[in-house]
């Protein structure tokens, strides 16, 4: 059963860069037809789509980020990142990631989450 | 259109039945799929677009989908069935993933 692990720094300073990454057991993050997401969550609030990245290296990003994310992936560690640069007050979130097993449905489908990690932006 | 709309909260009496919705024009050619979260935790698939259901998922839980609008319905809502009820599918594009605001489900 593939199971997903986030890990990475949980106080940033503003202006700085978030750094994130997501290890994936129980499978290959390449073995199949798979998105690999970021989603966030601001304490309190709902569920925002950062991006994701296709096995294959194709990626999406949520256009209100678009400028500062980049997420990548890293087939011999069987993990994909996130990077978010310039944050503010405003990234502060829970920062989960998720499995996008969409198959031929046309649009998402996470079937798999992290636990989600705390990322604090403070000085 | 680039919203996806859920009332903020719902609730229901043990035992009876509940629809939760979750609106927006772009659900006249794109499916929802719906997740639960519960505090402290991570979202759970609870419906697949097209309305099935993940195995392990009660089969209390059903979906529907109607012009602008998709539907999560609870037949015989239970305790553990409290949490936020997230829907999420695209823009009328396609090109941009969408999350409704979510729906708290109180069942008392």
């Amino acid at each position: 059963q593939v199971q997903l692990q986030e890990s990475g720094a949980g106080l940033v300073k503003p202006s700085q860069t978030l750094s994130l990454t997501c290890t994936v057991s129980g499978g290959s993050i390449s073995g199949g037809d798979y998105y690999w997401a970021w989603i966030r969550q601001p304490p309190g609030k709902g569920l925002e789509s950062i991006g994701y990245i296709y096995y294959r290296g194709s990626t999406y990003y949520n256009p209100s980020l678009k400028s500062r994310v980049t997420i990548s992936l890293h087939t011999s560690k069987n993990q994909f990142s996130l990077k978010l640069t310039s944050v503010s007050a405003a990234d502060t979130a829970v920062y989960y990631c998720a499995r996008d097993n969409r198959g031929t449905y046309r649009n998402d489908v996470f079937d798999v989450w992290g636990r989600g990690t705390m990322v604090t932006v403070s000085s | 259109s680039s919203e996806l709309t859920q009332d903020p909260a719902v609730s229901v009496a043990l035992g009876q039945t509940v629809r939760i919705t979750c609106q927006g024009d772009s659900l006249r050619s794109y499916y929802a799929s719906w997740y639960l979260q519960k505090p402290g935790q991570a979202p759970v698939l609870v419906l697949y677009p097209k309305n099935t259901r993940p195995s392990g998922i009660p089969d209390r839980f059903s979906g529907s989908s109607s012009g602008d609008t998709a539907s999560l319905t609870i037949s015989g809502a239970q305790a553990e069935d409290e949490g936020d009820y997230y829907c999420n599918s695209r823009d009328s594009s396609g090109n941009h993933v969408l999350f409704g605001g979510g729906t708290k489900l109180t069942v008392l």
